[in-house]
């Protein structure tokens, strides 16, 4: 079976310092794949999405990037944090070629508090 | 413009309460939809999902939802709701490009 796995689960970071936080699918190939982020009471915002290795598409201008190293990783970055970075980060991912069903599994998130 | 509306932000039921949770969505071709939940601090569990057929689908946990075609909606609903359903929940329809379209969510807090 598929599983995703998201870390780290808290990460607390002073203004102004880099930011790395990884996402990693098992059981499957070539996923496509999503970062979200959430903040209190906006529901979820897509930020970036892969569908394959070095496939990026950012959907909204912002001091973060992403990148996908390898077919099932997926990391979200930032070379110098804001306080309005501060949220709820989730990875997703969902099946390839599924007709445009688009059913999509989340990690558990990450809480990034930028102090 | 494609979209999902979630009217309800808060709803508040007793315990053993029926619920129905209300989404409506803009989409030109046959939607796909979604129901998905969030527990506090947790990522989203999906509940259930319509592509084609019955329009009365069911899911996990007791939750169901009816997709109707003429009002654009796809409410979800349980018969008697339990305190540990309170949690976000999230509707979504499937748009282009494989990303979904997400409603704001709406809050559901159970009292004993």
């Amino acid at each position: 079976s598929q599983t995703i796995h998201q870390w780290p689960a808290t990460l607390v970071q002073p203004v102004g310092s880099p930011l790395s936080l990884e996402c990693t699918v098992e059981g499957t190939s070539n996923p496509n794949l999503y970062w979200y982020r959430q903040a209190a009471g906006r529901g979820l915002q897509l930020l970036f999405y892969s569908v394959g290795i070095g496939q990026i598409s950012s959907e909204v201008p912002q001091n973060l990037s992403a990148s996908r190293p390898q077919d099932r990783q997926f990391i979200l970055s930032s070379k110098k944090l804001l306080l309005s970075d501060s949220g709820f980060y989730l990875c997703a991912w969902s099946p390839p070629g599924d007709r445009g069903l688009n059913i999509q599994y989340f990690g558990a998130g990450t809480r990034l508090s930028v102090l | 413009a494609q979209s999902v509306t979630q009217p309800d932000i808060h709803i508040t039921v007793s315990e053993g309460a029926s619920l129905e949770l209300r989404c409506n969505y803009s989409y030109g071709a046959t939607p796909y939809l979604f129901w998905y939940v969030q527990s506090p601090g947790q990522g989203l569990q999906l509940l259930l999902k319509y592509f084609s057929g019955d329009t009365l689908v069911q899911g996990i946990k007791g939750f169901e939802a009816e997709f109707k075609r003429s009002q654009s909606s796809f409410n979800l609903r349980k018969p008697s709701v339990h305190w540990s359903d309170a949690a976000e929940y999230f509707c979504g329809v499937a748009g282009n490009n494989r990303k979904l379209i997400w409603g704001l969510g709406t809050s559901l807090a159970v009292n004993p």
